[in-house]
């Protein structure tokens, strides 16, 4: 496709439930990213995807996210027994090793 | 690790006036900078970079903005804004080195209000 495409683009689940929020980076783009936006705060790194390396997530808030990404392809970004600090908009983005990141429109994930 | 500071959280200005957001960051390591924009319900998208070279940099819609490493800002500037330019602008810093390389970390934001 032409940019990075995000699913779903919004979800509403109940605290305590399991989430998987989607991504679709941009074909041929090796690297992936992760970020979560917080009503009010900037970007948040969460996690990042290098080619086959082991993915670098430092940014992960705790164990109950994870995320897994299948080659050079899609992502996915698993949040289990969600709480409602979990609440914002996630944003994945991928790019080209060292250049520009090319964002996604984001998943909107109300926990109630 | 690296940070970045928006001074400001809102500008509001009118219509064809000129606007300065404000960004200060602060690196152990030397970093690229971009500005982002986005606007409702979109998502992000690259106002403007700076790698190397002339400090001064041009981006899309008019916008630039001047990288300082004594005073470590990148403040980006508009001589004259359109109610279109109404968005959040994000400022971001990227190491070229180091473990955290490619992460961007960015401020909190600061929402442009053009008004009639």
């Amino acid at each position: 496709g032409a940019g990075v495409s995000q699913s779903p683009s919004n979800k509403v689940t109940e605290k305590g439930k399991d989430v998987e929020l989607r991504c679709d980076p941009i074909s041929g783009h090796t690297a992936l990213y992760w970020y979560r936006q917080r009503l009010g705060q900037g970007l948040e790194f969460l996690i990042y995807f290098q080619g086959n390396s082991a993915p670098d997530k430092s940014g992960l808030p705790s164990d109950r996210f994870s995320a897994e990404r299948t080659g050079e392809s899609v992502s996915t970004l698993t949040i289990q027994r969600t709480q409602q600090e979990d609440s914002a908009v996630y944003l994945c983005a991928s790019s080209l090793v060292g250049d520009e990141q090319f964002f996604g429109p984001g998943t909107r994930l109300t926990v109630l | 690790a690296q940070s970045v500071t928006q001074l400001d959280s809102q500008v509001p200005v009118f219509e064809e006036a000129p606007v300065e957001l404000r960004c200060n960051y602060s690196s152990s390591v030397s970093v690229y900078l971009f500005w982002y924009v986005q606007y409702p319900n979109q998502g992000l998208q690259l106002l403007l970079k700076y790698l190397s070279g002339s400090t001064l940099v041009k981006g899309i819609n008019g916008f630039e903005a001047e990288f300082n490493k004594s005073q470590t800002s990148f403040h980006l500037r508009k001589p004259s804004v359109h109610i279109s330019d109404t968005a959040e602008y994000f400022c971001a810093v990227s190491a070229f080195r180091g473990s955290t390389l490619g992460r961007l970390y960015f401020g909190r934001g600061t929402q442009l209000t053009v008004w009639p």
